[in-house]
């Protein structure tokens, strides 16, 4: 079964580069969450849809952030412009009926230099 | 906001010896789950747990939710190698948003064969 898949693996970019990455969640499941990595703050919840509509963005640093849901199989997680300290892990994942039973992607390291 | 206290932070441990790890927190929680995550990868959810003193087992893990709904542990016996890996405690605080998880900062375990 596949599960969470998430493009692309390794991104470097420059400040001030707009950045995409994509998750495509397991299919069947109705929530989607992205969350992002990093050794001072540990994991953080940065949004987080059901249904393809966003339920909490609390966790969205900054308006340089956002994120969609166009459909049950897509979303991502857009930041224009980059800056250094964006540089982190950002791991999708996905859950079903059982909300808190969160799967996730292998994740995607941004490096913005 | 809420917080995780996740203890030990690292543990250097033999192989075949038993592992306890542990996450409190001066807030309720609604549910508690146990993560592993392995270098380059996303966290793999092992136990969830959804009721006060519940109890439950994963091969050789075992995952305890609190009886004050403010802790849980995770042990691991006869620890292999493989067992290699952060540990992070996650929860779903009482009156949070559903599915917005608090992750603890991890427990970095080392197994020396």
């Amino acid at each position: 079964d596949a599960g969470v898949i998430q493009s692309p693996r390794h991104e470097v970019t420059e400040m001030g580069q707009e950045v995409t990455l994509r998750c495509k969640p397991i299919s069947g499941h109705n929530s989607l969450f992205w969350y992002r990595q990093t050794m001072m703050r540990g994991l953080e919840l940065l949004i987080y849809f059901n249904n393809n509509v966003p339920i909490d963005d609390s966790g969205m640093p900054e308006d340089r952030f956002s994120a969609k849901m166009p459909n049950a199989s897509f979303s991502t997680l857009k930041i224009q412009p980059s800056e250094p300290r964006d540089s982190a892990v950002y791991f999708c994942a996905s859950s079903g009926d059982l909300y808190n039973e969160q799967f996730f992607g292998p994740g995607t390291r941004l490096t913005v230099l | 906001g809420q917080q995780l206290n996740q203890s030990p932070q690292s543990m250097f441990i033999q192989e075949g010896e038993d592992v306890s790890m542990n996450c409190t927190s001066s807030s309720i929680f609604n549910t508690w789950l146990w993560y592993k995550q392995d270098p380059g990868e996303g966290p793999v959810l092992l136990i969830a747990l959804y009721k006060a003193g519940e109890l439950t087992s994963n091969g050789r893990l075992t995952a305890q939710f609190g009886i004050t709904r403010k802790d849980s542990f995770l042990n691991i016996s006869a620890s292999i190698p493989s067992d290699v890996g952060i540990y992070f405690c996650a929860g779903e605080p009482y009156g949070g948003s559903q599915g917005n998880l608090i992750f603890g900062k991890g427990t970095k375990l080392s197994v020396k064969p």
